[in-house]
């Protein structure tokens, strides 16, 4: 039973690019969340995707955005870079009762490291 | 405001020595609780939840956290600490009846001694 995997597993962009990190949610699991992970502190919530919409965003600029797949997949893509953005990215999955909301603990990945040069 | 706080930045114990992680909580309600560990490099693995009931609540690896209304606790315990517990633990929390997003702490570091 695969569980959730991240890909790439690092990346390395300069400052005002853009970067596409994607998660496979483990199977079964139909909700994606993304968090932040900057060093020496714990994760920050993004946002949280599920019936291929955004169902909750955390305190993130519009430079983050995100796609969920009709297979459940998800996609987080960053905007205009910045040296601050250089954090572990945590892709977490889980699955949603009726009408969306879970009280199924979320089960994550092991993260793309994202450094910004 | 809402928030987690574990005030412990860093722990060190003794293999073989007991262990607890304290993890304090602000809301306005009782939230759903739980505890993940991290090793280095590694993403987060879920090591217990509660979501109600019974407040001592079991999860792998031997830890075990107990939930105190009174106190606004959620603490971690482990009666005997091995060397491959060394890592950084976190506790976090969902508003109950709106589990969406996991509010963190900042984290506990653990270092075991030979």
């Amino acid at each position: 039973d695969a569980g959730v995997t991240q890909s790439p597993t690092h990346l390395i962009k300069t400052r005002g690019q853009q970067v596409t990190l994607r998660c496979s949610p483990k199977s079964g699991h139909d909700t994606v969340s993304w968090y932040q992970q900057a060093l020496g502190q714990g994760p920050q919530f993004i946002f949280q995707y599920y019936e291929e919409e955004e169902r909750q965003r955390g305190n993130f600029p519009d430079r983050f955005s995100g796609h969920q797949f009709p297979n459940y997949s998800s996609e987080l893509n960053v905007n205009a870079l910045l040296l601050g953005d250089s954090a572990l990215y945590l892709c977490a999955s889980s699955l949603a009762s009726t009408g969306g909301w879970s009280n199924q603990p979320q089960h994550f990945g092991d993260g793309t490291r994202l450094s910004i040069l | 405001a809402q928030s987690v706080t574990q005030p412990d930045i860093h722990i060190t114990v003794s293999e073989g020595a007991s262990l607890e992680l304290r993890c304090n909580y602000s809301y306005g309600a009782t939230p759903y609780l739980f505890w993940y560990v991290q090793s280095p490099g590694q993403g987060l693995q879920l090591l217990l939840k509660y979501f109600s009931g019974d407040t001592l609540v079991q999860g792998i690896k031997g830890f075990e956290a107990e939930f105190k209304r009174s106190q606004s606790s959620f603490n971690l315990r482990k009666p005997s600490v091995h060397w491959s517990d060394a890592a950084e633990y976190f506790c976090a929390v969902v508003p109950s009846g709106s589990a969406r997003q996991l509010t963190f702490g900042s984290g506990t570091q653990l270092t075991v001694l030979p």
